[in-house]
């Protein structure tokens, strides 16, 4: 499984778009990039997943660019409720076990 | 939106009890997991299930642990006899038929061990 590195923290204003970028070198040819969400005491949160190149969905954007060794997910406009850890998940080739790093913790201020 | 939904929201238990976690899968999902995070850790893979059986573990899914679909509805993992080491977050995961599909994952049971 590819192994994914994401800063650990980060600090946004409201209104703000944030990026968080995730290196993800060993990344496989059949493996998924997806992000997650998580608040204290409750269940990480699907938040977007992608192969290549940008997916958008009405919360987030991802891109990644073409040799798939990092991806960033961009926020826009965040607010006090986007203050939670965003996780960073590479697979989904030969095994479907998700393997959860650290992942980055965002703090956004008023 | 459809959810996975857990039960019960909090357990607390006395050292060397059986406790029986609960899970209700997105209705067509057929791909179970449990996973769990210690307070303050990372969210950790305990087991993947489908078709009835066991499809991956890991070192953390010992003996003492077990899972099981029994009506075909709802998704246990039983923890035979427990340890302090055993409070935890634990969450339940589905997933459908797609390879690629997402995981969605239920609010959690939050496992007290006393």
């Amino acid at each position: 499984l590819a192994k994914t590195t994401q800063p650990i923290s980060m600090d946004s204003y409201e209104g703000q778009e944030v990026n968080i970028t995730c290196s993800h070198n060993n990344i496989a040819t059949n493996d998924y990039i997806t992000w997650y969400q998580q608040f204290p005491s409750q269940g990480p949160r699907f938040i977007i997943q992608g192969y290549k190149t940008k997916v958008t969905n009405e919360v987030a954007s991802l891109f990644i660019p073409a040799d798939r060794k990092s991806s960033t997910l961009s926020l826009p406009r965040v607010s006090l409720s986007d203050t939670a850890v965003y996780y960073c998940l590479v697979g989904g080739g030969d095994t479907d076990k998700l393997i959860f790093g650290t992942g980055t913790r965002l703090q956004v201020f008023p | 939106e459809p959810e996975v939904t857990q039960t019960p929201s909090h357990q607390v238990t006395q050292m060397g009890q059986e406790v029986i976690l609960r899970c209700v899968p997105i209705s067509n999902h057929l791909y179970f997991y449990w996973y769990r995070q210690i307070l303050g850790q990372k969210v950790e893979f305990l087991v993947s299930f489908y078709n009835n059986e066991i499809s991956e573990k890991s070192e953390i899914f010992d003996d003492q642990f077990s899972v099981e679909r029994p009506d075909g509805s709802n998704f246990t993992l039983k923890i035979r006899s427990t340890k302090l080491e055993d409070s935890a977050m634990y969450f339940c995961a589905t997933s459908g038929l797609a390879e690629q599909e997402t995981q969605y994952f239920g609010p959690g049971t939050r496992l007290l061990v006393l």
